[in-house]
Order: structure tokens, then C-alpha cells, then sequence
């Protein structure tokens, strides 16, 4: 059965350094997301892609972040400048359209831990 | 803004015995919902959703939900737990897009950890 994956599972960086994270969709699949859940909080969505660009954002999603397709397996998070409290489960997310009857695919997730 | 309620953090049953997981969530219009369930290691997998007609929502591994307009409530529920049904469960909301909400973005809350006892 077809999965999103991700890549790495447990990520660990220094307070300021960029970070990224990747994540391989499902391959018929056209939209894709980002969430994350600090340990103990909610699932927050951050940022939904399609056709090479980001369709939505969140509020956290600001400009210390960024998101890429630079291939077509591959889906990227970037964080420029990591800071204590990026520390968080990233998940990535894949579905083949848009609206909610669309199930979300997610991945495993990624551990980030900025220290 | 929109949020979704799991008042349980923990929750504990002895295999065998039944389940019920609630969540309620604090919107308007009536969202799209959902239960996720992710097992250690493992990505968040949809057990149902409900859009729309028959309150009562059949998913997979046996669980079922129900929709309470009144209550704002889509409780899970499970009439015998197996001990692979031990997990997180997460409930979460979307939003139409007629009534406003982004098409994308789903809400969650915080999830129930489920723990089963022999």
C-alpha cells in the first residue's frame, strides 16, 4: 500500500541553524502539507502546496519558514533559523485533491529537537 | 476560530471492554470530522470521517462514531478494544469552504492516549 514517508525521523540542531525536512508524498497525489504538534499540544496545521506553490498558511507559518518541491518525489520544510521553540513532531501530509473529502495520507512524522 | 475539545488525555480500558473517546468542537456552521488514530512509530491514520447524512459513521477496525449536532460532539466509540487498538487518537475538524474556512488546513485536538489493559 502506497505511504508517505519521511525523512529523517528524529532530527537534533543547534539554536540558529537552518534546518530541512523531507518527506516523499504519495506519487498520484497533488496536494501536500505540513503540520506539527509540540510535545503535549494540538496538531497544527502549517502549510498546504499545489502545483508549485503554497495554497494555504497558517498563521505560524511565517518567513523563517519555506516549502519546495525540488523534484517530483520529493517535498520539503525549511526552516531558516531555528529557534527553541520550533522543537516539534512534523508531520507531512499528501492527498490527489483538494477538500476535505480527499483523505489526508500523513507520513510518520519528524522529530525536531533545536537546542 | 474553530477548535476541537478532547477532554481526556489518558484514557484506560481492560481489553474486551467497550470504548468511547469524546471530542467536541466550537464552530458555527457543522465542520467536516474526523478521527485519526496514530500507533508509535507510525503517521496519523483516518479511522472515519462525516460529512454529511447518517449521524451514525462506520471506519475501519470496527469503530464507529456519531455525530450530536446539539452536543457539538463526534464521540468515537469501539464495543470491544482489542490490545492493538493501544494508541493516540486525534479528532479534527475542516472547515467548507462556503462556510469560510480554508479548504486545506485540517484542525486537530490534542489527542487521547488509549491505553489497554489485559
Amino acid at each position: 500500500e502506497p505511504e508517505v514517508t519521511q525523512t529523517p525521523s528524529h532530527q537534533v540542531t543547534q539554536m540558529g541553524q537552518e534546518v530541512i525536512l523531507r518527506c516523499v508524498p504519495i506519487s498520484n497525489h497533488l496536494y501536500f502539507y505540513w503540520y506539527r504538534q509540540i510535545l503535549g499540544q494540538k496538531v497544527e496545521f502549517l502549510v498546504s502546496f499545489y502545483n508549485n506553490e503554497i495554497s494555504e498558511k497558517s498563521e505560524i507559518f511565517d518567513d523563517q519558514f519555506s516549502v519546495e518541491r525540488p523534484d517530483g518525489s520529493n517535498f520539503t520544510l525549511k526552516i531558516r533559523s531555528t529557534k527553541l521553540e520550533d522543537s516539534a513532531m512534523y508531520f507531512c501530509a499528501s492527498t490527489v485533491g483538494r477538500a476535505f473529502y480527499n483523505e489526508q495520507f500523513f507520513g510518520p512524522g519528524t522529530r525536531l529537537t533545536v537546542l | 476560530a474553530q477548535s476541537v475539545t478532547q477532554p481526556d488525555i489518558h484514557i484506560t480500558v481492560s481489553e474486551g471492554a467497550s470504548l468511547e473517546l469524546r471530542c467536541n468542537y466550537s464552530y458555527g456552521a457543522t465542520p467536516y470530522l474526523f478521527w485519526y488514530v496514530q500507533s508509535p512509530g507510525q503517521g496519523l491514520q483516518l479511522l472515519l470521517k462525516y460529512f454529511s447524512g447518517d449521524t451514525l459513521v462506520q471506519g475501519i477496525k470496527g469503530f464507529e462514531a456519531e455525530f450530536k449536532r446539539s452536543q457539538s460532539s463526534f464521540n468515537l466509540r469501539k464495543p470491544s478494544v482489542h490490545w492493538s487498538d493501544a494508541a493516540e487518537y486525534f479528532c479534527a475538524v475542516g472547515l467548507p469552504m462556503y462556510s469560510g474556512g480554508g479548504a486545506d488546513g485540517l484542525t486537530f485536538g490534542k489527542g487521547t492516549h488509549l491505553i489497554i489493559q489485559p
